[in-house]
């Protein structure tokens, strides 16, 4: 079965330098999503991406995050400068279509922690 | 704006018992839900989904659930619990055609005891 894929599995880096996390969506879909967790904490939306732009995004997602689709297969999301409380498991999720109606599927997340 | 309540951040039952995950939501528009779940050290699953139709859902490995809407639930059920339904179970509601984006309640963690 398809399935969506992250790397790295875990990152570990020092406040202010940029990290980016990388994701494979599964093939035939189109639109892409970037969900983060705190420990202890819900599932937080950052952002959905459709046909090389952002569609949605949530009040986290501010300038310190971008996103991006560099080639067929990729999609990344970019911290340009990290903070403390930027760690978190960051879940990727593709689907096929996009509304509330089609499902979104996860991969296994990259935990980020900014020391 | 949306929310979602999911009662019980750990619920503990025992192999063969019924598990019973609750979940509550709010919603100003027809909602559409969900229920995902998280075995250690992978992604989030989707068990079902509820979008329009019969309010009585069932999804995969013997889960189901039904949409109350008097009640503004989706409570996630399972006849017997087996040892491999240890996971985390999260409740998730959508806000609709025109958004991208799911609204996750704080998870239950599901303890099944031999």
């Amino acid at each position: 079965e398809p399935e969506v894929t992250q790397t790295p599995s875990h990152q570990v880096t020092q406040m202010g330098q940029e990290v980016i996390l990388r994701c494979v969506p599964i093939s035939n879909h189109l639109y892409f999503y970037w969900y983060r967790q705190i420990l202890g904490q819900k599932v937080e939306f950052l952002v959905s991406f459709y046909n090389n732009e952002i569609s949605e995004k949530s009040e986290i997602f501010d300038d310190q995050f971008s996103v991006e689709r560099p080639d067929g297969s990729n999609f990344t999301l970019k911290i340009r400068s990290t903070k403390l409380e930027d760690s978190a498991m960051y879940f990727c999720a593709s689907s096929e279509k996009p509304w509330g109606t089609d499902t979104q599927y996860f991969g296994p997340g990259t935990r980020l922690t900014v020391l | 704006a949306q929310s979602v309540t999911q009662l019980g951040s750990h619920v503990s039952v025992s192999e063969g018992a019924l598990v019973l995950l609750r979940c509550n939501y709010s919603s100003s528009v027809p909602p559409y839900l969900f229920w995902y779940v998280q075995y250690p050290n992978q992604g989030l699953q989707l068990l079902l989904k509820y979008t329009t139709g019969a309010t009585l859902v069932k999804g995969i490995n013997g889960f189901e659930a039904e949409f109350k809407k008097s009640e503004t639930s989706f409570h996630l059920t399972k006849p017997s619990a087996h040892m491999s339904d240890a996971a985390e179970y999260f409740c998730a509601v959508s806000e609709g055609p025109t958004s991208y984006k799911l609204i996750f309640g704080s998870g239950t963690r599901l303890l099944v005891r031999p």
